[in-house]
């Protein structure tokens, strides 16, 4: 079974600039979580999609933070336009659809570094 | 607001030695906690949760909620143990019984075991 997918692994930017992050969710898991990681600090949950719908979005830092997820498939993650703060590793999770807990299944993450 | 806390980010044991991975949380209800595991060059991955009650490469971990805290526990470390180790709280059925995967995850030990 092919894990969660992300890319790219590393993305090194400018202050200002755009960066699209992009997660493929193991095939058939409709729930697909970001988190994100800063330098020193614990992982924090940015947003949660069922399928294509953002079902909770209460993590996202600002608007400059946009999440998509067409066709419930994959799904992009874009900073526009990046922030000194944004670095950090983002992770994606996605997990089967099913009553009570989930098991988290995550993807090696996107090492993101804004200069 | 749901809270974890790792206060050690640091851990380093003799192999053989027994190794106590602390965690405290604060959740105002009836939280599902898991620890997840990141060996090195690897992803994150689930080790155990609390409602399963179960040993995973000679880990345990006990929930006690007098004292909000469910410690990882194993009696003889391995080399390969060595890893970054997170505590995380799920809010589950209290959160909606929406978004089980939306997990609070504390800063993470990285724990050593030396030859």
């Amino acid at each position: 079974e092919a894990g969660v997918t992300q890319f790219p692994s590393h993305s090194v930017i400018e202050k200002g600039q755009t960066v699209t992050l992009r997660c493929d969710p193991i095939s058939g898991h409709d729930n697909l979580y970001w988190y994100r990681r800063v330098m020193g600090k614990e992982i924090k949950f940015l947003l949660h999609f069922v399928k294509e719908s953002k079902q909770d979005e209460s993590g996202m830092p600002n608007n400059r933070f946009l999440a998509e997820r067409t066709g419930g498939t994959y799904s992009t993650l874009k900073v526009q336009p990046a922030e000194l703060e944004d670095s950090g590793v983002y992770f994606c999770a996605s997990s089967h659809p099913g009553g009570g807990w989930e098991k988290l299944f995550f993807g090696s993450g996107t090492q993101l570094s804004v200069l | 607001a749901q809270r974890v806390t790792q206060p050690e980010k640091l851990l380093s044991v003799f192999k053989g030695a027994p190794v106590e991975l602390k965690c405290n949380y604060s959740y105002s209800g009836s939280p599902e906690l898991f620890w997840y595991v990141q060996y090195s060059r690897q992803r994150l991955q689930l080790l155990l949760r609390h409602i399963s009650r179960e040993s995973i490469k000679g880990f345990t971990a006990d929930l006690n909620k007098g004292e909000t805290s469910f410690h990882l526990k194993k009696p003889f470390a391995q080399e390969e143990d060595s890893a970054m180790y997170y505590c995380a709280l799920s809010g589950g059925a209290d959160a909606g019984g929406t978004s089980y995967g939306k997990l609070t995850f504390g800063q993470g030990t990285i724990l050593t075991v030396h030859p």
